[in-house]
């Protein structure tokens, strides 16, 4: 099946610095989703991003779906940020999202 | 419009007992999958419902088990409870009947088994 990574797997920042995540797949899409793991759990819905760019805020996302990845940027990181962020993508012949690894964030004041 | 609801958010169990975990999805969605989350293994997939057929199941042995009933409600069973079977479990729904729709999740059970 197709396989999801994502980088780095662990990122510490300081208040008000910049970061980008990267999420690779190792075959074709027809959709990608990034989410960000609350502490208590629930998956929050950041973007809905098979293909282009979407900006939401401090937060945007890129996915160049022929050369196999996406990109989730952070800008001006808050301490709020902190948490788990997840790339999940449906192969074009699969019937169900994968997840990948996660990259575990840590903004500090 | 309510989101994902799931119940109970948290539950204790004994090793060989079952237990049923309840989700209601976004009004008007018809699909629902389960999701375990484990630190070991990650966020795998169970199974998917629609309109109250199981359409796509994941690697899970038949001790794992759902249904989905007629207004979209799903339960999902898991039965003779193993140590290894504590985790998050989550629940999404989506509005569209392929998988191009953006899923959306429920807060999560999160079961222990002693």
């Amino acid at each position: 099946g197709i396989q999801v990574e994502q980088s780095p797997p662990d990122l510490i920042l300081q208040e008000g610095a910049n970061s980008t995540l990267r999420c690779n797949f190792s075959d074709s899409v027809n959709n990608l989703q990034w989410f960000h793991q609350n502490p208590w759990g629930q998956l929050i819905n950041l973007f809905y991003i098979p293909s282009g760019t979407k900006q939401n805020g401090r937060l945007s996302a890129t996915t160049v779906a022929t050369e196999r990845y996406s990109l989730l940027y952070i800008s001006s990181s808050q301490t709020t940020d902190s948490g788990v962020y997840f790339c999940a993508v449906v192969a074009n012949y699969g019937q169900n999202f994968v997840f990948g690894p996660g990259t575990r964030l840590s903004v500090l004041p | 419009k309510a989101g994902v609801t799931q119940t109970p958010r948290y539950l204790i169990k004994t090793r060989g007992q079952q237990v049923t975990l309840s989700c209601s999805p976004i009004s008007g969605h018809r699909s629902v999958s389960w999701y375990q989350q484990t630190p070991g293994q990650g966020l795998q997939f169970l199974f998917e419902y629609f309109s109250e057929t199981q359409r796509n199941k994941g690697n899970f042995p038949g001790r794992f088990s759902g249904r989905q009933f007629s207004n979209s409600r799903s339960e999902m069973n898991v039965s003779t409870l193993e140590l290894g079977d504590s985790a998050l479990y989550l629940c999404a729904s989506s509005l569209k009947t392929d998988t191009t729709g953006e899923l959306f999740f429920g807060e999560g059970s999160r079961l222990t088994v002693l």
